[in-house]
């Protein structure tokens, strides 16, 4: 069974702490994705890679930065958590062709205390 | 950054009841997809549509393509309580090609 794997389903870290999320798949696909999603603002682009070592912004990268060293693992960083970004963060990837569509991981919902 | 409007924002009926949900936007789409999402998971592709008018089907889900390729419906027929959930359409972005923009999305909860 094709998967995304978030590596954690609930955090809770303090402010100013430096955060790892981490997102592995095993369908060999090109494209990872990171979005957040809230309540009433719906999932927000934060970071997305095309390739190893690619990475392009979303909608809303500040705060985050992001590192794809092998293809099948994308990590999210947030370099100094604030209680703003407490969401629930959602990993996908998919293939680089035509519209195929996304395969998305469970999800990590993160509080930031 | 395309905005993909969805209504109604909840739903909530009974089993065995009809009902549509609507995706709509200014923006002409090369194709759009529908997601669910249920609660404390990750969104599931149910269907990609692709040429204007296009209608597909799932099961009980019927998607459509508006000829304009503007705007999308799902409607679900005879309502079940597995169908409660968060309906979500993406298309892709403008300005990074790879990437879907989402709506907002419905939230149908079908009661027994």
């Amino acid at each position: 069974d094709v998967k995304v794997t978030q590596s954690s389903r609930y955090l809770v870290k303090r402010t100013g702490e430096k955060v790892f999320l981490e997102c592995v798949q095993d369908m060999d696909h090109e494209n990872m994705f990171w979005y957040r999603q809230d309540p009433g603002l719906g999932l927000r682009l934060i970071y997305f890679s095309y390739d190893v070592k690619m990475k392009e912004k979303g909608d809303i990268p500040e705060g985050y930065s992001v590192s794809r060293e092998k293809k099948e693992r994308f990590s999210l960083i947030l370099e100094s958590a604030s209680t703003n970004q407490t969401s629930m963060y959602l990993c996908a990837s998919s293939l680089i062709e035509g519209n195929y569509g996304y395969t998305f991981g469970s999800g990590t919902r993160l509080t930031v205390v | 950054t395309q905005l993909l409007e969805q209504s109604p924002q909840f739903l909530s009926i009974q089993e065995g009841e009809n009902l549509t949900v609507y995706c709509n936007s200014s923006s002409v789409f090369s194709s759009l997809q529908w997601y669910r999402q249920e609660p404390g998971e990750g969104p599931v592709l149910l269907v990609t549509v692709v040429t204007g008018g296009e209608v597909k089907k799932l099961k009980r889900l019927t998607f459509q393509f508006g000829d304009a390729r503007k705007d999308s419906s799902l409607h679900i027929t005879a309502a079940q309580p597995g169908d409660t959930g968060l309906y979500l359409c993406a298309a892709r972005n403008a300005n990074s090609g790879y990437a879907l923009n989402f709506g907002k999305g419905t939230s149908l909860l079908v009661t027994p």
